[in-house]
This record gives structure tokens, C-alpha cells and sequence, in this order.
């Protein structure tokens, strides 16, 4: 079955600090993709990285990063130099292109508070 | 601004109710999905329409109905509303059909008293 776990539920980092959220998937699928969304204080969800599972090149987009490794089943999101506007909740969410669901299914989110 | 909108922003309403949820999607946007967002369930799929055609269908209570009209507008008709309905409801929009990447709308807040 079609799953994403966040186990991290909630992480408190000070200012500049890195941080690592957690993404560990369940599919049948051997295609499928998988997503970050950013889900800030005013509470609209926004779109930061699609990955598709035939493209495990990790990925740098400015303080961001993401490791994604099919051998273990895991997308992870990395903020180098966290800053307080990083607060947020964040979701990692996967759909299946053939089997299973082609809508998104997400993991149950990571709040991360970044301090002054 | 993702270009979803969506109306109201906040409804309270009291139980046993019927309320209906709008959502504009993005110009040119042919998909649009309904997801609901609650402290216990987390973020849960009810159902996508693609060009005016239901396309998939997630966790829908059989109390809710959606529809997608010609103008590519949706809305989402929630009845016999209970206390465990409260919630914010999302809607988002692709482009495509599937595996696409969704713009979101700001949600409705709904309070079942």
C-alpha cells in the first residue's frame, strides 16, 4: 500500500543551524513520484520539489537540498542556515503512476520552529 | 500567490447542516482535487476532476458530493454536516491529469458547532 511517513513530528532549531526533515515512502509502483510542500503560518501549501523515481540525482536549490535514495526508500529535505522565515510545517507526499493512487498522498507533516 | 482561490475563507455552521465550498483554479488549470486537512487525519485526498469529469476518488464521505462545472470552476457540497467535519478544506489545481504538481488554494476554515 501507498504510504509516507514523517516520523519527525516536530523540530526546534536556533538560526543558522542546518536541519534535516525525514521522508520514508511505501510503494508497489516502480515509477512514481515524490514531493516537498511548505505549509507556512498563513496556511496556504507550497509546492518546493517534485522528484520522479528514475531520477536519483539529488537536488540544490539555494539553502535547500534533498537526498533521495530509492535503496531505502527515502526523500529527505535539507535547510542549510535556517532562518526564522523557515517556520513552517512541512509535508512530503508521493502518488503512483500505474497500481496505486495517482493523487498525492502525504505524511503527516514536520513543524519546524527556527529561533531567533 | 498560487492563482487558486477559493470561498469562503471561513464558515461556521451547525450540525446537520449543508454547505457548499468554491474553487477557481488556476487559469488554464484543467484538474482540480479536494483535500481535507484536520489535526487527527493530517492532510486526506476526496476527490480530483479533470476537465468537468470526476477523475479519482480518495476518502469522500458519501455526504459529500463535488462537481466541476464547464467554466472549470468547482465546488464542494458538504450535508449533514457533524462536529467531526471541522476542518480546512484545500483545493488545488494541475495542469494535467496525474503525478502533476498542485497549486493549492488559501482553504476554507469550516467550524461545525
Amino acid at each position: 500500500a501507498q504510504k509516507v511517513t514523517q516520523a519527525q513530528t516536530e523540530i526546534s532549531v536556533v538560526e543558522k543551524e542546518d536541519v534535516t526533515l525525514d521522508c520514508v515512502y511505501e510503494t508497489r509502483d516502480t515509477t512514481y513520484y515524490l514531493f516537498w510542500y511548505k505549509q507556512p503560518p498563513s496556511g496556504e501549501l507550497v509546492f518546493l520539489i517534485r522528484r520522479n523515481s528514475f531520477d536519483e540525482q539529488n537536488e540544490i536549490s539555494g539553502r535547500y537540498s534533498w537526498n533521495f535514495q530509492k535503496s531505502t526508500s527515502s526523500f529527505n529535505f535539507t535547510i542549510t542556515a535556517s532562518q526564522v522565515v523557515d517556520s513552517a510545517v512541512y509535508f512530503c507526499a508521493l502518488s503512483e503512476a500505474y497500481t496505486g493512487r495517482r493523487a498525492l498522498t502525504f505524511g503527516s507533516g514536520t513543524r519546524l520552529q527556527v529561533q531567533p | 500567490d498560487s492563482g487558486v482561490t477559493q470561498t469562503p475563507k471561513h464558515l461556521i455552521t451547525a450540525t446537520g447542516q449543508r454547505v457548499t465550498l468554491r474553487c477557481s483554479p488556476r487559469s488554464g488549470d484543467l484538474s482540480v482535487y479536494w483535500y481535507q486537512q484536520s489535526l487527527d487525519q493530517g492532510l486526506q485526498f476526496l476527490i480530483q476532476y479533470y476537465n468537468g469529469e470526476e477523475r479519482a476518488k480518495g476518502n469522500i464521505l458519501e455526504r459529500f458530493s463535488a462537481q466541476q462545472f464547464p467554466d472549470l470552476h468547482s465546488e464542494l457540497n458538504l450535508s449533514s454536516l457533524e462536529l467531526g467535519d471541522s476542518a480546512l478544506y484545500f483545493c488545488a489545481s494541475s495542469v494535467g491529469i496525474e503525478n502533476e504538481k498542485l497549486f493549492f488554494g488559501s482553504g476554507t476554515q469550516l467550524s461545525v458547532l
